[in-house]
C-alpha cells in the first residue's frame, strides 16, 4: 500500500515569504502529525490532528497553522518565513494516534534565503 | 509532562559486534515507548514498540528492546551489527493525552 506522501520534497523561499506544505497520509489512517527536525534542535512537535480536529500543538508561534481535511490529508502553513524555518518537516499517519506507531513520510526540506 | 534522555549522541561499533543505545524516559502516567530509524533523507521508520505485556519487545532488523519500569529505560538492542545499521535512532514516549515525544537521537556508526 501507498506510504505518507509529503509535497514537495524540496522547497527554496525567501524571507517573508509564505509557504503551504501538503501531507497525504496512508489510506484509513486518521491520525495525522507534524514535526519540525533541525540539527540544533532535533525533531520538534508541530501539531497532530485526528479527524479534522487539532488534539495536540506544540510550541511554535502563531506563523505555523495546520489543518485537516475529510479525507484525512493535511496541510500546514507557515507565513512571514524566518531564516530559521529552514528544516526538515516530516509528516506521519497512523490509524489512531496513541498506542499506533507513526509513519513517516520522506519529509519536506524547506530553506529559507 | 514527559520528557526523553538519550544518553549517547554518538556510538561507533566495529562490525559484527553486539550494541546498545540506551534510552530513559520520565512520565508521570503510563506510557508507550518506541524506537525508530532514520536513514539519510528520509523519514523515521519505525523499529519496535512497547504497549504492554511482555519487557522484551523484537522488531524489525534483528533489533530488540527491553521495558524496565523500575528504572524508566528501553534500551535498544542488536546482538550482531551490519554496516547497513549505520543510522541515526530516536527512542519516543507517549503517554495519555501527550504527544509523541522524541530524544534528541543516536548516531550509529558501524567501522568496518
Amino acid at each position: 500500500k501507498a506510504g505518507v506522501t509529503q509535497t514537495p520534497r524540496y522547497l527554496i523561499k525567501t524571507r517573508g515569504q509564505q509557504v503551504t506544505l501538503s501531507c497525504s497520509p496512508i489510506s484509513g489512517h486518521r491520525s495525522v502529525s507534524w514535526y519540525q527536525q533541525t540539527p540544533g534542535q532535533g525533531l520538534q512537535f508541530l501539531f497532530e490532528y485526528f479527524s479534522e480536529t487539532q488534539r495536540n500543538k506544540g510550541n511554535f508561534p502563531g506563523r505555523f497553522s495546520g489543518r485537516q481535511f475529510s479525507n484525512s490529508r493535511s496541510e500546514m502553513n507557515v507565513s512571514t518565513l524566518e531564516l530559521g524555518d529552514s528544516a526538515l518537516y516530516l509528516c506521519a499517519s497512523s490509524r489512531r494516534g496513541r498506542e499506533d506507531g507513526y509513519t513517516f513520510g520522506s519529509g519536506t526540506r524547506l530553506t529559507v534565503v | 509532562a514527559q520528557s526523553v534522555t538519550q544518553l549517547d549522541s554518538q556510538v561507533p561499533v566495529f562490525e559484527e559486534a553486539p550494541v546498545e543505545l540506551r534510552c530513559n524516559y520520565s512520565s508521570s502516567v503510563s506510557v508507550y515507548l518506541f524506537w525508530y530509524v532514520q536513514y539519510p533523507n528520509q523519514g523515521l521508520q519505525l523499529l519496535l514498540k512497547y504497549l504492554s505485556g511482555s519487557t522484551l519487545v523484537k522488531g524489525i532488523n534483528g533489533f530488540e528492546a527491553e521495558f524496565n519500569k523500575s528504572q524508566t529505560s528501553f534500551h535498544l538492542r542488536k546482538p550482531s551489527v551490519h554496516i547497513s545499521d549505520t543510522a541515526e535512532y530516536f527512542c519516543a514516549v507517549r503517554g495519555g493525552n501527550e504527544k509523541l515525544t522524541f530524544g534528541t537521537g543516536t548516531r550509529l556508526t558501524i567501522i568496518p
